[in-house]
């Protein structure tokens, strides 16, 4: 099945800095990889995904790029506040119409104001 | 996206004893999911609820300790049985396919339940 890595575990960086998480992936199956923003005692948000047909998409201040060759696929946050600080997990779904998610472990990030 | 309400939020529960969560979505969705989140960890996915039929369980998990029902597309329930101080964790439905539109892979999570084993 499919693995998911993460990296880093934690990660502090100050206000207004960039913030950039990896991820890699084993099933060079998968299509699909949504991020999840998670705050203390919250759910898990989705606050961007990108499917394997483009190597890069942007939000705001919020970037996901994707090399399906390396099988990695990276979180880039800019300018970075406050209230970006939680856990991010990034996932994977192997095959399109089996839309199981493969979960990475987590980053924490902290922002240093 | 739909909204994805969970009963209950948190419980206190006695070990030997049994549970069970409650999704409410408030449109019709393809796809619902369970998960465990144990503290400070990632998300396992439990089984995925099928309308109809059985669930489609992952393994380590039972459904004999696990059972869901999926009655409609808009409910979904999930029973921890004969809990046990390990079951302590926070239980996570979430759905997939959302305003009756094909499957587009998007999971959106509810609010979660967190319970505690005694």
């Amino acid at each position: 099945g499919e693995n998911v890595e993460q990296h880093p575990s934690t990660l502090s960086v100050q206000e207004g800095d960039s913030a950039v998480i990896k991820c890699t992936y084993s099933d060079s199956a998968s299509n699909y990889f949504p991020w999840y923003k998670q705050e203390l005692g919250k759910r898990p948000q989705l606050i961007i995904d990108i499917r394997s047909n483009v190597g890069e998409k942007k939000d705001q201040r919020i970037a996901v790029t994707l090399n399906k060759t390396a099988k990695h696929f990276s979180l880039h946050i800019t300018e970075t506040q406050p209230e970006d600080s939680a856990v991010y997990f990034c996932a994977a779904t192997p095959t399109f119409g089996n839309e199981k998610l493969t979960f990475g472990t987590g980053t924490r990030l902290t922002i240093i104001p | 996206s739909a909204v994805i309400s969970q009963k209950p939020s948190r419980d206190i529960c006695q070990r030997g004893t049994s549970l069970t969560i409650q999704c409410q979505v408030d449109s019709q969705v393809t796809m619902m999911f369970w998960y465990r989140q144990q503290p400070g960890q990632s998300l396992t996915l439990i089984a995925t609820a099928n309308q109809g039929s059985e669930a489609t369980y992952e393994s380590g998990f039972v459904i004999d300790k696990f059972p869901i029902s999926r009655p409609n597309l808009t409910f979904s329930t999930l029973t921890v049985s004969n809990m046990s101080p390990e079951d302590s964790s926070i239980y996570l439905c979430s759905v997939e396919g959302t305003s009756g539109r094909p499957s587009t892979d998007t999971q959106y999570f509810g609010p979660g339940t967190r319970l505690t084993v005694l």
